[in-house]
Order: C-alpha cells, then sequence, then structure tokens
C-alpha cells in the first residue's frame, strides 16, 4: 500500500521568509501529487498538483513544488512567506490508474507578523 | 453556493446510536468520495462513487459503516451503532469525473464526536 511522509508536523517563521516543507511518498509505480491547503476556519483546497510533464510546478498564491522521482519526493516551497499562509498543508499521491487520495500527517505552518 | 455541502457542521452522540452524515456534491460532479481524519493525522479514504454506483469501498473500517449515493447526487455516510472511536471529522469531496488527475474538492466536513 502506498504511505505518504511529511517530515515537519510543525513550522513556525516569520514574515518574508523562505517555507520548504518535505513530502516523501512510497510507491513504485506511476504517481499523481497534490498539496492541500487548511487556512483557519476554511476546507481544503488544493494549492498545486502534478501528473506529467515539468517537474517543477507552480500553483496558486505563490507556491511551487518540485517532483523528484529518484528520490520519490514533491516538496513544497515559497520563496517568501506572509502572515496570511498560515495555515496546515497537506500532501497526498494517488495511483495514476486509480482515484483515491492518500494524504500525509499534515504540517502547520504558523507565519508570525 | 457552488461548493460541496455538508451537513450537520457538527454532531454529538452516545454511544450505541446511529448517525448519517450528508454530502452535497457541486452539481454535475460525477464522483464523490468521503474521508475520516482524525485529530493530528491527514485524511483516510473510506469510499467513493461514480454517478450512484459505489466503486470502491476499501476504506470502510467495518461493516457498521456504510454509504449511498442512491440519485448520483447527495450521498449520505451512515455509522450505526457509534463508538467513541469513530469521533473524527468526515469530509466528503468530489470532482468533474473520475480521472485520477482531477482535482477533488473537499466540503467543510463534519465533526463527530461520540461520547
Amino acid at each position: 500500500a502506498q504511505s505518504v511522509s511529511q517530515h515537519n508536523h510543525h513550522v513556525i517563521l516569520s514574515e518574508a521568509a523562505s517555507l520548504e516543507l518535505g513530502c516523501n511518498y512510497s510507491y513504485g509505480g506511476t504517481v499523481n501529487l497534490f498539496w492541500y491547503v487548511q487556512y483557519p476556519g476554511q476546507h481544503l483546497q488544493l494549492l498545486l498538483k502534478y501528473f506529467s510533464g515539468d517537474p517543477l510546478v507552480k500553483g496558486i498564491k505563490g507556491f511551487e513544488a518540485e517532483f523528484i522521482k529518484s528520490k520519490f519526493s514533491f516538496n513544497l516551497r515559497k520563496p517568501s512567506v506572509q502572515w496570511s499562509d498560515t495555515a496546515e498543508y497537506f500532501c497526498a499521491v494517488n495511483k495514476a490508474a486509480g482515484n483515491k487520495l492518500t494524504f500525509g500527517g499534515g504540517t502547520r505552518v504558523l507565519v508570525k507578523p | 453556493g457552488a461548493g460541496v455541502s455538508q451537513s450537520p457542521r457538527y454532531k454529538v452522540t452516545k454511544r450505541g446510536q446511529d448517525v448519517a452524515l450528508r454530502c452535497d456534491p457541486i452539481s454535475g460532479h460525477v464522483s464523490l468520495y468521503w474521508y475520516r481524519q482524525a485529530l493530528g493525522q491527514g485524511p483516510e479514504f473510506l469510499t467513493y462513487f461514480n454517478y450512484e454506483a459505489q466503486q470502491d469501498k476499501s476504506g470502510l473500517p467495518n461493516d457498521r459503516f456504510s454509504a449511498e449515493r442512491p440519485e448520483g447526487s447527495i450521498s449520505t455516510l451512515t455509522i450505526q451503532r457509534t463508538e467513541q472511536r469513530d469521533s473524527a471529522m468526515y469530509r466528503c469531496a468530489s470532482s468533474w469525473t473520475s480521472g485520477s488527475t482531477d482535482t477533488q474538492y473537499f466540503g467543510p466536513g463534519t465533526r463527530l464526536t461520540v461520547l
């Protein structure tokens, strides 16, 4: 069975700092990769996804992620965070031939103004 | 309101009672998914439907859990004889198609507490 690991459970940083959240998955076949975000009081929403092509994917709100197949990783990055990026971030994966998502445990990010 | 809606938003019940959680997907979405999220963890897949057909129920933890989508739109997740370990956030999502690359749009969730 596939699994997803997010290395950091909590991250605290100041505005304008750079953010990188790690995500690794275990599955040997072809996968699709997603990052979802949940802002306080809101529901999960998609930040970005990768399924083919350029392994560097750009999403909403200045986020990007890089798929490194050899490392089974899909790390999320933002060069300069804002207070409004305070949220919980979830990495998820599904098989190319399936659709049910397997999520990581999430990373809570707190951006101090 | 064009998003996925769920009701109730909060449900407190006593152990042994049955509960029914409702999901109203985005209009026209073919696929509907149920996930469960325990505190401090990510969502875990329970089951999904294409139209009214339940395609995969491999994530349902036991036979107390069931789901239906009789007309291919609204879905109900039913938990019979609830137990304290059923306490969690239950999330519903829908997507235009069943394609693996299709975005799943999530609702606000139902927070279930079993006393």
